[in-house]
């Protein structure tokens, strides 16, 4: 069935990297826009970043740009999410999710979500 | 502050209808973005509810449906259960900010 997994949550200090991972299986993922949505304790959804299916054009909120960068491997149907300079307010559960062939299009697939805890 | 406005709350009894709105700008749903809505259960992922303004995905009842009017958009629940009982985000897409837009969520108790 139509699947997405993240993985590589954890805990990590203020000013540290993390490398989050999703990994999709039941449909053709290079043909789909990814995005990364986040939720954090107790708050409404935050969308972060969205690629496009080649991976040519990319997009990011304001809170991450320039800390965050998004990426996919399409041979290994799995989108990234590669995470710098966090901070505790990136603490968070990020999901990722499937859009469509163009952006403003609905997320209609979400993985569980993992959960980033930055704190020192 | 979210760029689009819900409601934090409402509720209602079983049988009765809701109605939660969603208001953006000249710069999302006004621009003509099509606005879609999640349904959040608690301790569970978002899931589609509607897309494109009124469409339900396969297996949404159709208690649940959605409007677009101008700068707003409008989420109803007919015939309410107890399973309804979630937190609702409407979502579009801002052309100023070349990204996705979500509403701050309304928590749906019935009572």
């Amino acid at each position: 069935q139509v699947q997405l997994v993240e993985s590589g949550g954890g805990v990590v200090q203020p000013g540290r990297s993390l490398r989050l991972s999703c990994t999709a299986s039941g449909f053709t993922f290079s043909t789909y826009t990814m995005h990364w949505v986040r939720q954090a304790p107790g708050k409404g959804l935050e969308w972060v970043a969205v690629i496009s299916y080649d991976g040519s054009n990319k997009y990011y909120a304001d809170s991450v740009r320039g800390r965050f960068t998004i990426s996919r491997d399409n041979s290994m149907d799995t989108l990234y999410v590669q995470m710098h300079s966090l901070r505790e307010e990136d603490t968070a559960v990020y999901y990722c999710a499937r859009g469509g062939v163009v952006v403003p299009a609905p997320k209609d697939v979400w993985g569980q979500g993992t959960t980033v805890t930055v704190s020192s | 502050q979210s760029v689009l406005t819900q409601p934090p709350s409402v509720s209602g009894a079983p049988g009765q209808r809701v109605t939660i709105s969603c208001t953006g700008s000249s710069s999302n749903i006004g621009a003509g973005y099509d606005v879609h809505w999640y349904q959040q259960l608690p301790g569970t992922a978002p899931k589609l509810l509607i897309y494109d303004n009124r469409n339900r995905p396969s297996g949404v009842p159709d208690r649940f449906s959605g409007s677009k009017s101008g700068t707003s958009a409008s989420l109803a629940i007919t015939g309410l259960q107890a399973e309804d009982e979630a937190d609702y985000y409407c979502q579009s897409y801002d052309t100023s900010l070349s990204g996705s837009v979500f509403g701050g969520g309304t928590k749906l108790t019935v009572l």
